[in-house]
């Protein structure tokens, strides 16, 4: 079974400039999440999709962040503008559903650097 | 007071050596209990789950919830060099999950 595929690996940008990471979920997982992994600290959630809806976007920082899931598959997530407290890996990771937190798989991540 | 706290470490032990790794929390809503592994540069995975408190193994890994004290903790036996990771804490009620900031173990040969 293939994993959870993200792109870019690693990404810097200059604040204030827009950048865009992508998430291919396993094929068949209805539930897609996107979580920023600050250095040191835990991953924490940003945005919960079921098949192409939105579940949950309570820490999403709307003013700069957007994310979509088209066709209920692939995923991409968006900063614009970026602010250096931005730096961070952002994780994307899928399961078959939701509350099946035993099947979450786990993405390698996007390092994103904004300097 | 975070939700969830864990010791970052680091924490350095010699190869064949007990580890243990301990999370506390606040929220007594949690339900199902979790430790995920993380190498460098890699998502985490999951290890090991548990629902509600008491103890569970799995080959040298031991998971142990307290709900009583809002403690939870996972031994790791017989400890080998590939161990060394970052292990996560992380807990769960209904949709809502919730990480430990991580304790990064080194196993040394």
């Amino acid at each position: 079974e293939a994993g959870v595929a993200q792109s870019p690996r690693y990404k810097i940008i200059e604040k204030r400039q827009s950048v865009a990471f992508w998430c291919n979920p396993i094929s068949g997982h209805a539930t897609l999440y996107w979580y920023q992994q600050i250095l040191g600290q835990g991953p924490k959630l940003l945005i919960q999709f079921q098949n192409n809806g939105v579940v949950d976007d309570s820490q999403l920082p709307k003013d700069r962040f957007s994310a979509e899931r088209l066709k209920g598959v692939d995923s991409t997530l968006k900063i614009q503008p970026a602010k250096l407290e931005d730096s961070a890996v952002y994780l994307c990771a899928s399961s078959l559903d939701r509350g099946q937190f035993y099947g979450y798989t786990f993405g390698s991540g996007t390092r994103l650097t904004v300097v | 007071q975070k939700e969830v706290e864990q010791d970052p470490g680091p924490l350095s032990v010699p190869e064949g050596a007990i580890v243990s790794l301990n999370c506390t929390y606040s929220n007594s809503a949690f339900q199902y209990f979790m430790w995920y592994r993380q190498y460098s540069r890699k998502g985490p995975e999951l290890l090991m789950y548990t629902y509600s408190s008491g103890n569970k193994e799995d080959g040298r890994f031991t998971a142990q919830v307290d709900k009583s004290s809002k403690y939870i903790s996972l031994f790791i036996r017989d400890s080998q060099p590939s161990d060394s990771a970052t292990y996560l804490c992380a807990m769960d009620y209904g949709q809502n999950f919730v990480f430990g900031p991580g304790t990064r173990l080194s196993v040394l040969p």
